[in-house]
């Protein structure tokens, strides 16, 4: 069985300009997470969606971050503009839903965005 | 802001000795989960506790939750170089929150 898919696994853009990246979940998988993960530090979750529907977005910087998930399947996340401080690992992750017991997460490999 | 606080922050040992790993969390949860990453393989999952569990293994892996101290612990018996990674707990409450996690390195 395919794991979650994240693409790109490395991104260096310069300041103010924006990236993109995107993730396939594990197939059946409602449940789809974005996570940013600084260096020495655990993941922050940024968004959660719920098939199609973002259900947790409390922790995402709304003025330059946006995302999507069309058809509650692949997602986008994208910055717009990027800043120095954006530099971190970018992680997605699936479960099969939020319900007690049955949401243990599975990850992909990460985008390691750098901003220069 | 994080819920979740992993004690003590890095951890050395020799093969073959235990290790134990601490979290505590503020507010009340569904359910806790730790995960493991290293460079190799990423995040991965290892154990999933529910608030209404005090004790679950699987493998050489031991949690314990005290729902009243608002407390878990991670004990991995018996640890090879493998298990060399960083160790987080995750709360699931209104939403999921990962502790800063443990450094584990294990000597040979």
């Amino acid at each position: 069985e395919a794991g979650v898919v994240q693409s790109p696994r490395y991104k260096i853009i310069e300041k103010k300009q924006p990236v993109a990246f995107w993730c396939n979940p594990i197939s059946g998988h409602n449940t789809l997470y974005w996570y940013r993960q600084n260096l020495g530090q655990g993941p922050e979750l940024l968004i959660r969606y719920e098939n199609e529907e973002a259900v947790d977005d409390s922790q995402l910087p709304k003025d330059r971050f946006s995302a999507e998930r069309l058809k509650g399947v692949d997602s986008t996340l994208k910055i717009q503009p990027a800043e120095l401080g954006d530099s971190a690992v970018y992680l997605c992750a699936s479960s099969l839903g939020v319900l007690v017991g049955y949401n243990e997460q599975f990850f992909g490999p990460g985008t390691r965005l750098t901003v220069l | 802001s994080q819920q979740g606080e992993e004690d003590p922050q890095a951890l050395s040992i020799q093969e073959g000795e235990n290790a134990t790993m601490n979290c505590s969390y503020k507010t009340s949860i569904n359910n806790l989960q730790w995960y493991r990453q290293n460079s190799g393989r990423g995040l991965v999952h290892l154990i999933l506790i529910r608030s209404n569990e005090r004790e679950k293994h699987s493998g050489r892996l031991r949690v314990t939750l005290d729902t009243s101290k608002k407390s878990s612990s991670l004990l991995i018996t018996a640890s090879r170089a493998a298990d060399t990674a960083s160790y987080f707990c995750a709360t699931y409450g209104q939403n999921f929150v990962f502790g800063p996690g443990t450094r584990l390195s294990v000597l040979p």
